[in-house]
Order: structure tokens, then sequence, then C-alpha cells
């Protein structure tokens, strides 16, 4: 096992296109998070499942924001109608239950 | 809500032992983490530590809980010029998802 995917590393888009992000997390861990990083913050929560369910979610993922783990294994993140304040680093982890969440690599996204 | 805070920046010289402090607020979290980021990186976990313990030391590492005053500290003994980058501390809330401090700035000179 190669630790947390994601894909792509970088993506820059125009204001008001839609795109959509990847994560592939360690293949024995049920529990998938996506987080959110702006520059000199640390991560924020946006939103979390087990398996393929999708249990918490964060006030800040608006409606423009959707997450899906299909078949419990690899998320996708959409974000629809970017906007320049959307620019940031998208983190994915995963564990298996509570202790030693493993991050991927993020994907950094301009919006331009 | 849960605030983790942390200070921005600390700088020491190479070989000296480097303490990096964390404060945090939720008392119910069960584990409290401590993450290092490089630049343009992900998050790389380092250690964890259980809320019933005081203190954990994993090679290098060792951290510190004071539970009474919600004080969580990282030390790094013989700091080196490849421990330089951002250090994040993190509670975990109810088990659902991490909070993390804005993270502190290692800079190792030579």
């Amino acid at each position: 096992d190669t630790g947390v995917s994601q894909d792509p590393r970088h993506k820059i888009t125009k204001r008001g296109q839609n795109v959509t992000f990847r994560c592939d997390p360690i293949s024995e861990h049920n529990r998938l998070y996506w987080y959110r990083q702006t520059l000199g913050q640390g991560p924020e929560f946006l939103t979390y499942f087990q398996n393929e369910a999708q249990l918490e979610k964060s006030r800040l993922l608006s409606d423009r924001f959707s997450a899906e783990r299909p078949k419990g294994s690899f998320s996708t993140l959409e974000i629809q109608r970017t906007e320049q304040g959307d620019s940031a680093m998208y983190l994915c982890a995963s564990s298996q239950g509570r202790a030693g969440y493993t991050f991927g690599s993020g994907t950094r996204l301009t919006v331009v | 809500g849960e605030d983790v805070e942390q200070s921005l920046f600390l700088s020491v010289r190479e070989g000296d032992s480097s303490v990096i402090n964390c404060t945090y607020t939720d008392s119910s979290s069960t584990y409290l983490y401590w993450y290092k980021q490089e630049p343009g990186a992900g998050l790389q976990l380092l250690t964890y530590i259980f809320s019933n313990m005081d203190m954990k030391q994993d090679q290098r590492l060792t951290v510190l809980l004071n539970k009474k005053d919600k004080h969580l500290s990282l030390r790094i003994a013989d700091t080196q010029t490849g421990d330089s980058a951002i250090y994040f501390c993190a509670e975990d809330n109810a088990g659902n998802m991490l909070t993390f401090g804005g993270g502190t700035r290692l800079m190792v000179k030579p």
C-alpha cells in the first residue's frame, strides 16, 4: 500500500468552472476525511465518511461542494461554480478507527 | 467552539533541542496529535498521545501532556536542518474530525 493518494496534485481553473478531485485512501481504512488548508493556516475539517456513508459535514461545505464515496473505497470532492475564495489546498485523510489519521499530499486548487 | 493555539514561530540552532507548545480546549479529546508539513507537501504524522498518558517518547521526539492545563508540547532533541518545517498539533473531537492549531514554523540554523 502506498498510502493516501490524491489526484490531481495541482489544478488551475477559471472562476465559474466546476472541478473534481479524487482521493484513494489506504485500502483497509474505513474512514475518509476531507480538509481544506489556506495559506498560513491549519487544515479545516470539511466532511467525513465511514465506509460509503457521509456522516458529518462542516458549515464550510457550502451547497457548491459535494463529496461522494460510492463504494466505500475512493472518494471525490466536486466544487461547482468555483470562486476565488475556493483557492486552497484540499487534503484527504483516512484512518481505521480514531488513531493515526494518514494524510495524502493534497490537491492545490488555484481559481483565476 | 474548540480552538487549538500554537505560537507562530520558533528558531533554534542545529543540535539544540526544540520545544513546540500547544494549548487545546476540548477536554473530551481522546487523542492529541503532532503533524509535520514541509513546503508544498501534505501532513506527515509524527506522533500521537492518548489522553490518559502524561508522556510519550519516540526516538528524538518527546510529547508531554498536561490535561489539567490542556497543554501539549513536542520536544525534538538534537534538532537538524531537516527538521525545519511547520508543526501542527491537533485534537480529535468525538472521534469524527481533527481540529488543528495554526501551526508553528520551526527554523533550524546551521
